[in-house]
């Protein structure tokens, strides 16, 4: 167990519509990062919060977004969802900009 | 940009012999590399990371990894492979800029199957 938990573990919904995934941090951590795997893209970066501020934007769609709330939890805000957008999503943290990132268990997306 | 590359889609070892997972990668300045590991239906386990000095590194699980510049590989090995070490490898990489923007770049995964 990294201590990065996710939530929901699984979420099943129909295009175009609109899906939050929830992330938070272990004990301390100030970075969360999202990645999301898929079997046509592997894993990709899609964007990285430091302390309540975007800090770095990977592969991100313009119809994705994020944020990072005072308590260091983030959401990552999925709109007009794809069949394309079907995937695990994981979240991960790290300490400050520290370098080992600890992931969480993923949400997996499925797009009907 | 940087990149990652995992040349074997899958590695078949027999159990108690010794396994190497390639990697090789490009950054335009210096590289942070990671392994990670993830077993079916779970997230990424972190198992090594490189970051400087020593080029052999060693992590979780019995696992080492040596990082060769001149190569720009960093092959992930154990002198000693278990059934339970069969899952799905990646090798990451970062490049070191001391900008704090550090999303990892990903290959695309080696399958490991360690056979009895």
């Amino acid at each position: 167990d990294s201590g990065v938990t996710q939530t929901p573990k699984h979420l099943i919904t129909a295009t175009g519509q609109r899906v939050t995934l929830r992330c938070s941090p272990r004990s301390g951590d100030l970075s969360v990062y999202w990645y999301q795997q898929s079997l046509d893209q592997g894993l990709q970066f899609l964007i990285q919060y430091y302390n309540g501020e975007e800090r770095a934007k990977g592969n991100i769609l313009e119809r994705f977004s994020a944020q990072q709330f005072p308590d260091l939890h983030s959401e990552l805000n999925l709109s007009s969802l794809e069949l394309g957008d079907s995937a695990l999503y994981f979240c991960a943290s790290s300490v400050n900009k520290g370098l080992t990132q600890y992931f969480g268990p993923g949400t997996r997306l499925t797009v009907l | 940009a940087q990149s990652v590359a995992q040349p074997e889609d899958q590695v078949n070892v027999a159990e108690g012999n010794p396994l190497t997972v390639k990697c090789t990668y490009s950054v335009s300045g210096n590289p942070y590399l990671f392994w990670y590991v993830q077993y079916p239906n779970r997230g990424l386990q972190f198992l090594l990371k490189y970051i400087t000095g020593d080029n052999l590194v060693k992590g979780s699980y019995g696992f080492e990894a040596e990082f060769n510049k001149s190569q720009t590989s960093f092959h992930l090995k154990k002198p000693s492979a278990l059934v339970s070490d069969s899952a799905l490898y990646f090798c990451a990489v970062r490049e070191n800029s001391g900008g704090g923007a550090d999303g990892l770049t990903f290959g695309k995964g080696t399958h490991l199957i360690i056979q009895p």
